[in-house]
């Protein structure tokens, strides 16, 4: 199936640890994106990259660090997890930014920091 | 900096009713307006995408409409039916470089 596809989908651990989210595309897009939803829903972009460049860095604690290895991956790691940071992770990705096609959601990856 | 609001935050119809959801946006330099459905608990998907010069786009029962210069796009969703309950999110594409999202219309559809 084409797609982009995450995981976990559930992460459930304590605060101070180190967390890693993963993310993939399949549809030869060259745009990915990170966003996370909070607990009123919602939805705002943390990070982008464009062919494994940083394009949008949000204001976000510098804790989280996105990873591009290659167009079709992006990773969110975390540092020093806290309470705050329980939400809902979207990966999406696009073709030319999205200007043409729009953007595509993963199904999501739900943290939460205990 | 580009604000989305969409009205009503909430929606309750019977089924088979026609209905309108509404969706403003304050900066009308966008590229493209996307809507987007999300089910409790899952991911987005996608319903139409609009681009700056179209009007309006139409899937199945779904007409969304986009007047660029007031700042506003309609989904009009025909003939509404249970499996229509979801929460609709309106989004805009800002500069090509980010989407810009309303918090969302939770709309249930009664059998």
């Amino acid at each position: 199936d084409t797609a982009v596809s995450q995981t976990p989908k559930y992460l459930v651990t304590q605060m101070g640890n180190d967390k890693s989210i993963k993310c993939e595309q399949n549809l030869g897009h060259d745009t990915m994106y990170w966003y996370k939803q909070d607990s009123k829903k919602f939805l705002k972009i943390m990070f982008s990259y464009n062919n494994k460049e940083l394009i949008i860095n949000e204001t976000v604690p510098n804790r989280f660090s996105p990873k591009s290895p290659d167009k079709a991956h992006l990773n969110l790691h975390i540092n020093s997890l806290e309470l705050g940071d329980s939400a809902v992770y979207f990966c999406a990705s696009s073709l030319l930014r999205g200007s043409l096609y729009g953007y595509t959601f993963g199904s999501g990856t739900r943290l939460t920091v205990v | 900096k580009q604000e989305v609001t969409q009205i009503p935050a909430a929606l309750s119809v019977p089924e088979g009713e026609n209905l309108v959801l509404n969706c403003s946006f304050t900066d009308s330099a966008i590229y493209n307006l996307q809507w987007f459905r999300q089910d409790p608990g899952k991911g987005l998907t996608s319903l139409l995408l609009i681009q700056s010069s179209q009007r309006e786009q139409t899937s199945g029962r779904l007409n969304a409409s986009l007047d660029k210069s007031s700042g506003r796009s309609t989904l009009y969703i025909a003939a509404s039916q249970p499996g229509d309950s979801a929460t609709y999110l309106c989004a805009v594409l800002q500069g090509a470089q980010k989407l810009v999202f309303g918090q969302g219309t939770r709309l249930t559809i009664n059998p």
